[in-house]
């Protein structure tokens, strides 16, 4: 079993609607969450980041994680074609532990 | 762009071939990481150096030999390699510190490399 699972897709959704993207995790030493957007042939950028349980939400950006079912989500309202690239979830265990497990990735199209 | 540089953005080599790879980070972080991104495959880390010592080798093979000469760069030096090798090669850096939400990775675009 991988340690952070995630559906690679390809996700296809017209704009304005909602996007929900998935991770969930067998590690309950995590503690950290992350999700990286990368767009094609660039690096990933650290799109949120949020410690243990709770929402944090960020302009049209919401994270969500549920540690009790090793869950986290990121929602996207209001979805715009900018946003069309691969969604990565990241997470770490405690502090001083560099080491981040990534997901495969989320590839994500919003159509005009 | 994040403050994460690297060079050359793309490769192409033999497998008799010698390269290297170059990562420079312009945000005052004292942390580098190599990973390796293939398709349809988690991001995999390769190495971490913290304070120019590596911490981390995370079993790389030995024809990826890493160098990291001061806080700012990080090298990759590449020799026999093999076609699964081909794969995006990200840097990325860090701020070692006191506080856990500084420990935040932030990557460079990367090297696409190809072994034929």
């Amino acid at each position: 079993q991988k340690e952070v699972e995630q559906d690679p897709g390809p996700l296809s959704v017209p704009e304005g609607a909602i996007v929900s993207l998935n991770c969930t995790y067998s590690n309950s030493a995590f503690q950290y969450f992350m999700w990286y957007r990368q767009y094609s042939r660039k690096g990933p950028e650290l799109l949120m980041y949020t410690y243990s349980s709770g929402n944090k939400e960020d302009g049209r950006f919401t994270a969500q994680v549920d540690k009790s079912s090793k869950y986290i989500s990121l929602f996207i309202r209001d979805s715009q074609p900018s946003d069309s690239a691969t969604y990565l979830c990241a997470m770490r265990a405690g502090f001083g532990n560099e080491k981040l497990t990534f997901g495969t990735g989320t590839r994500l199209t919003i159509i005009p | 762009e994040t403050g994460v540089t690297q060079t050359p953005r793309h490769l192409v080599m033999g497998m008799t071939n010698k390269k290297s790879l170059k990562c420079e980070q312009h945000l005052g972080h004292n942390a580098m990481y190599w990973y390796k991104q293939s398709a349809k495959k988690p991001l995999e880390l390769m190495f971490v150096y913290n304070f120019k010592e590596q911490t981390e080798n995370n079993s790389v093979p030995s024809r990826f030999s890493p160098e990291c000469p001061n806080s700012s760069h990080l090298f990759l030096h590449l020799h026999t390699l093999q076609p699964e090798d081909s794969a995006l090669y990200l840097c990325a850096s860090s701020r070692s510190s006191g506080s856990p939400h500084q420990e935040t990775q932030y990557f460079g675009p990367g090297t696409r490399l190809l072994v034929l």
